[in-house]
């Protein structure tokens, strides 16, 4: 079975432009999440998605976004970038027997995004 | 919001011999409990995960839950310097939602 794929791998922006990224999760993994990686905070929640909507948000400003399509596939949106928001963006996908229950989360290779 | 704590080591163990890795939780509600190594450069890989109801056995690794004290620990049996990488603890706050430990480096040197 293929792993969650993420696109793309690196990315260079300029502080006050936006972002998108990508994340296909695992086939059959209705669950998506999103986690911001840094050397100073660790891993911290960003949002997970279940059936296009929208279950869980961290602490994260608005202008940090994301959705879901039919297929499973998420993205996330980052607008007017700052210098803080560069890190790892990681995505994790997780297949739901119970609704509401935690299940394993299996992570993509993430997205090294880098903002100057 | 619930809090998952680890020693930041770098935890240096000698081939061979078992690593011991500790990461204590907030929530004395919390049901299970997640471990993830990480390579550097890559991304979190899921060694091993247990549930409330016991410990758990998974080749060389090993999870144990000490509830009453609020830890769980992961033992890594006859180390190799593959080993050597940062795990992380993470404890899932509110569904999908993983609150994760600030991790622990682990050195096996050979």
């Amino acid at each position: 079975k293929a792993g969650v794929t993420q696109t793309p791998r690196y990315l260079i922006k300029t502080r006050g432009q936006q972002v998108t990224l990508s994340c296909s999760p695992i086939s059959g993994h209705r669950s998506v999440s999103w986690y911001q990686q840094t050397p100073g905070q660790g891993l911290q929640f960003l949002f997970e998605y279940f059936s296009e909507t929208q279950r869980n948000k961290g602490n994260f400003p608005g202008r940090f976004s994301g959705r879901q399509f039919s297929n499973s596939r998420s993205e996330m949106n980052v607008s007017t970038l700052e210098l803080g928001d560069s890190a790892l963006y990681l995505c994790a996908s997780s297949y739901e027997l119970q609704l509401g229950s935690s299940y394993e989360q299996y992570f993509g290779p993430g997205t090294r995004l880098t903002v100057t | 919001q619930k809090e998952v704590e680890q020693n930041s080591g770098p935890l240096s163990v000698p081939e061979g011999a078992i690593a011991s890795l500790n990461c204590t939780y907030s929530d004395r509600g919390s049901q299970s409990f997640f471990w993830y190594r990480q390579y550097s450069g890559k991304s979190p890989e899921l060694i091993m995960f247990i549930y409330s109801n016991g410990d758990k056995e998974d080749g060389r690794f090993t999870a144990q839950l000490n509830k009453a004290s609020q830890y769980v620990s992961l033992l890594i049996r006859d180390s190799q310097p593959s080993d050597s990488a940062t795990y992380l603890c993470a404890v899932p706050e509110r569904g999908n939602k993983l609150v994760f430990g600030a991790g622990t480096i682990l050195r096996v040197k050979s």
